[in-house]
């Protein structure tokens, strides 16, 4: 069966620094969102793209987060410059039309 | 702005019970309704959804849900749970059924089965 992968698994940076999440979305899907999730806390929406752009974004999508999808398999989250509190469980999800498939996440500690 | 309320954090049942999980939701127009589980160290796994039609929809593992909007409801339901369903259960909401539109989540009830 498909699924959406996700690596690292945990990724540990310094504040300040930059990250790249990766994602590898089911592969005839055409949406493509990444989530967040604060230990503890409940999973929060961050951004979705559609044909090469966002098509939607939270109020936590900020200047410091940005989306690509460079190749015709892989979608990243990019954080420019990581806080302390970026550290959480980020998700990657696809969907054709319908329902959304999330991936394993990826645990991002920012120290 | 649609929001989603899960009243229960903890909830624990004995293997062979019935479950009954709560998710009341908030929303003007039609919503899309999901349930998703969480394992541990998982992701999240998409158990059921309403979209349209029949209240009552039928998930994997078992589950099924009912859709009331007279009470803006869709609690989830399993008629006996097994020590595997221990997990984090959550409910979501979306605008549509499908497209661009982000899901919003409530805070999730972590389900323990005791033996």
């Amino acid at each position: 069966e498909p699924e959406v992968t996700q690596t690292p698994s945990h990724q540990v940076t310094q504040m300040g620094q930059e990250v790249i999440l990766r994602c590898v979305p089911i592969s005839n899907h055409l949406y493509f969102y990444w989530y967040r999730q604060i230990l503890g806390q409940k999973v929060e929406f961050l951004v979705s793209f559609y044909n090469n752009e966002i098509s939607e974004k939270s109020e936590i999508f900020d200047d410091q987060f940005s989306v690509e999808r460079p190749d015709g398999s892989n979608f990243t989250l990019k954080i420019r410059s990581t806080k302390l509190e970026d550290s959480a469980m980020y998700f990657c999800a696809s969907s054709a039309v319908g329902e959304q498939y999330f991936g394993p996440g990826t645990r991002l500690t920012v120290t | 702005a649609q929001s989603v309320t899960q009243p229960d954090i903890h909830i624990t049942v004995s293997e062979g019970a019935s479950l009954e999980l709560r998710c009341n939701y908030s929303y003007g127009a039609t919503p899309y309704l999901f349930w998703y589980v969480q394992s541990p160290g998982q992701g999240l796994q998409l158990l059921l959804k309403y979209f349209s039609g029949d209240t009552l929809v039928q998930g994997i593992k078992g589950f099924e849900a009912e859709f009331k909007r007279s009470q803006s409801s869709f609690n989830l339901r399993k008629p006996s749970v097994h020590w595997s369903d221990a997990a984090e259960y959550f409910c979501a909401v979306g605008r549509s059924g499908g497209g661009a539109d982000g899901l919003t989540f409530g805070k999730g009830t972590h389900l323990i089965i005791q033996p």
